[in-house]
């Protein structure tokens, strides 16, 4: 099977932009759950989607947003860039999103916000 | 709430030396626990988890780790390192329930170093 796949992997924006990230899971997978990583505040869970449905959302201001199409693949979109939002982008897919089922994780979108 | 505390931003061990990586948890519910690496420029591969039954888990990579309840931790331990094992490595928490769907909670993170 293949794995979780991420678009794109690198990426340039100024502060004001607003940027989409896509992210397509492993195949069966109807859950995903997108994750910004920084070397200042860790792994921070942003949302996740099951079922094309926001099931459960991060701590995050509603310039963060996401969606997911039929075909379980999601996207993430962030409105008005700032500085700080600069960081690693994980997508990670599981079956059901239980927490008892593992978390498989794409290589990350590199977001660089000048 | 669910959170997770890594003893330790740095580990530095000889190779073939025994790697001890410390993880505890808080967990409002019956936690799921997990170990994850994570290589420069990478995401994050699982190296085990525990669910439930057999407190002592084994990993891939010769990694295990062991749940005590008791103690809150899921401490990760390799008997013999190797130059590849250098990485950074992250605990983390789930659990059930509608509030904690889709999420995993994660400790800060601990990069083990190798030396030769």
């Amino acid at each position: 099977k293949a794995g979780v796949t991420q678009t794109p992997r690198y990426l340039i924006k100024t502060r004001g932009q607003q940027v989409t990230l896509s992210c397509s899971p492993i195949s069966g997978h109807r859950s995903v759950s997108w994750y910004q990583q920084t070397p200042g505040q860790g792994l921070q869970f942003l949302f996740e989607y099951f079922s094309e449905t926001q099931r459960n959302k991060g701590n995050f201001p509603g310039r963060f947003s996401g969606r997911q199409f039929s075909n379980s693949r999601s996207e993430m979109n962030v409105s008005t860039l700032e500085l700080g939002d600069s960081a690693l982008y994980l997508c990670a897919s599981s079956l059901d999103g239980t927490g008892r089922e593992t978390q498989y994780f794409g290589p990350g979108t590199r977001l660089l916000v000048l | 709430a669910q959170s997770v505390t890594q003893l330790g931003s740095h580990v530095s061990v000889s190779e073939g030396a025994l790697v001890l990586l410390r993880c505890n948890y808080s967990s409002s519910v019956p936690p799921y626990l997990f170990w994850y690496v994570q290589y420069p420029n990478q995401g994050l591969q699982l190296l085990l988890k525990y669910t439930t039954g057999a407190t002592l888990v084994k990993g891939i990579n010769g990694f295990e780790a062991e749940f005590k309840k008791s103690e809150t931790s899921f401490h990760l331990t390799k008997p013999s390192a190797h130059m590849s094992d250098a990485a950074e490595y992250f605990c983390a928490v789930s659990g059930a329930g509608d509030t904690n769907a889709g999420k995993s909670t994660f400790g800060d993170g601990t990069t083990l170093t190798v030396k030769p």
